[in-house]
């Protein structure tokens, strides 16, 4: 089944304490993408990938850090969470070069940062 | 930058038709994309428009007028399923990675009364 999975699902932390989502694809896109829902606010991206090793920032990057070692795989890294970074996250992918590719979302983290 | 604003909350009855309308102000407009997103879960593809006109898929139909900045997504014989946020995203730019590039505004929540 094409997919794009995301771990942990849920996941309650602390200030400052290091943590990883990992987000996967099964479907060979080139284009990842990371995305936080905040109420009122919308979907905003993060960071985006066009391919292994090539990363570059979104709208709200501050504070993430991202990596694409593999082409399945895009983890979303927050070295110092803050309490700011509370947030439902969705990873995406899609194929990459025409503009109406359908992005494909992950099923999201809730994230609690306390 | 883009601004895309579409009504907060709509009701409406079942069996009823609904109009969500989304504007937006772009500086390379590349296409706009309507998703569904149930409470808690991933937002799901349902259009793409790129042309002027409108496009029609079952129960469903979005419609663009670019000289207008405008699109309104209309569902039709609504059923208690489709109680969902509705999210107009527009792509602009004509770099490869700009094309993938989801700008979104803040979702339109549909609630479907029997």
């Amino acid at each position: 089944e094409a997919q794009v999975t995301q771990n942990p699902r849920y996941l309650i932390t602390v200030t400052g304490k290091k943590l990883t989502v990992t987000c996967s694809q099964n479907m060979n896109h080139e284009y990842m993408s990371w995305y936080r829902q905040d109420p009122g606010l919308g979907l905003r991206q993060i960071y985006y990938s066009m391919n292994v090793e090539v990363t570059d920032k979104g709208d709200v990057p501050e504070g993430y850090k991202v990596s694409r070692k593999e082409k399945r795989n895009f983890p979303l890294i927050l070295e110092s969470p803050s309490p700011n970074q509370t947030s439902l996250y969705f990873c995406a992918s899609s194929f990459l070069g025409q503009a109406g590719n359908e992005q494909f979302f992950g099923p999201g983290t809730r994230l609690t940062v306390l | 930058g883009q601004n895309i604003d579409q009504p907060t909350e709509m009701t409406a009855t079942e069996g009823a038709i609904v109009q969500i309308n989304c504007t937006y102000q772009t500086s390379g407009f590349n296409g706009l994309f309507w998703y569904q997103q149930h409470a808690g879960e991933a937002p799901t593809f349902l259009s793409y428009n790129v042309l002027d006109g409108l496009e029609e898929k079952g129960r469903f139909s979005s419609f663009l007028s670019r000289s207008k900045g405008y699109s309104y997504l209309l569902l039709k014989e609504l059923q208690m399923k489709d109680s969902a946020s509705y999210l107009c995203a527009v792509t602009e730019g004509l770099l490869k990675a700009a094309g993938n590039k989801l700008t979104f505004g803040g979702g339109t929540r549909v609630l479907v009364k029997p």
